[in-house]
């Protein structure tokens, strides 16, 4: 079955500007979980989505934020970009519920530089 | 919060040569997974250990879970050079939802031909 499709694959915004990242998940997964990957602070969680709902939220300030749609699809967005926001977007799917539910599988990422 | 520390972070081996990472937690992990990640390409699962001193082999990678789950190791007999990227160690925070990871900063591995 198809992986985890994250888009864009690269993109460039300007400091100031917002950003929306989209994932769609295996199909079945019903958890999707966002992450940050930069050099300096590694991988990082950003808040994961099962059934349209956020369960859980890492520290990350309010601009950035996701939702899910009843497709199990998932956007994040960023809000007033800023330089240190510059990094790899990892979507992650995982079944959410059943043997195996914390497994992760990742898309191949969104990587954004902010100029 | 909950942190993995991994060890060491950046290994250069020859091909042929064994490799080891390490993973070390202050508090008990519920249980531990281990991800690659290939430069340029993004983390993949390679296994889950649950049970204290579990031992998994998956061909030339053994994976360890320390007898009191606050340690677990990655060790790579006789490398290949498509044995090269990062490897991450993850904790599931007990408790948690099931998507929420913390990954370790990992241990970047090079092998030289």
């Amino acid at each position: 079955k198809a992986g985890v499709t994250q888009t864009p694959r690269y993109l460039i915004k300007t400091r100031g500007q917002q950003v929306t990242l989209s994932c769609s998940p295996i199909s079945g997964h019903r958890s999707v979980s966002w992450y940050q990957q930069t050099p300096g602070q590694g991988l990082q969680f950003l808040f994961e989505y099962f059934s349209e709902t956020q369960r859980n939220k890492g520290n990350f300030p309010g601009r950035f934020s996701g939702r899910q749609f009843s497709n199990s699809r998932s956007e994040m967005n960023v809000s007033t970009l800023e330089l240190g926001d510059s990094a790899l977007y990892l979507c992650a799917s995982s079944p959410g519920q059943e043997a195996g539910a914390n497994v992760l599988t990742f898309g191949a990422g969104s990587r954004l530089t902010v100029l | 919060g909950q942190q993995v520390m991994q060890i060491p972070q950046y290994q250069h081996v020859q091909e042929g040569e064994d490799f080891t990472t390490y993973c070390n937690s202050s508090t008990t992990l519920s249980n531990i997974q281990w991800y690659k990640q290939r430069p340029g390409g993004h983390p993949v699962f390679l296994i889950q250990l649950v049970k204290s001193g579990e031992v998994k082999k998956q061909k030339r990678l053994t994976f360890q879970f320390g007898e009191a789950k606050k340690n677990s190791s990655l060790h790579i007999t006789a490398t290949q050079t498509t044995d090269v990227g990062t490897y991450f160690c993850a904790d599931f925070l007990r408790g948690s939802t099931l998507g929420r990871l913390y990954f370790g900063r990992g241990t970047q591995l090079t092998v030289w031909p």
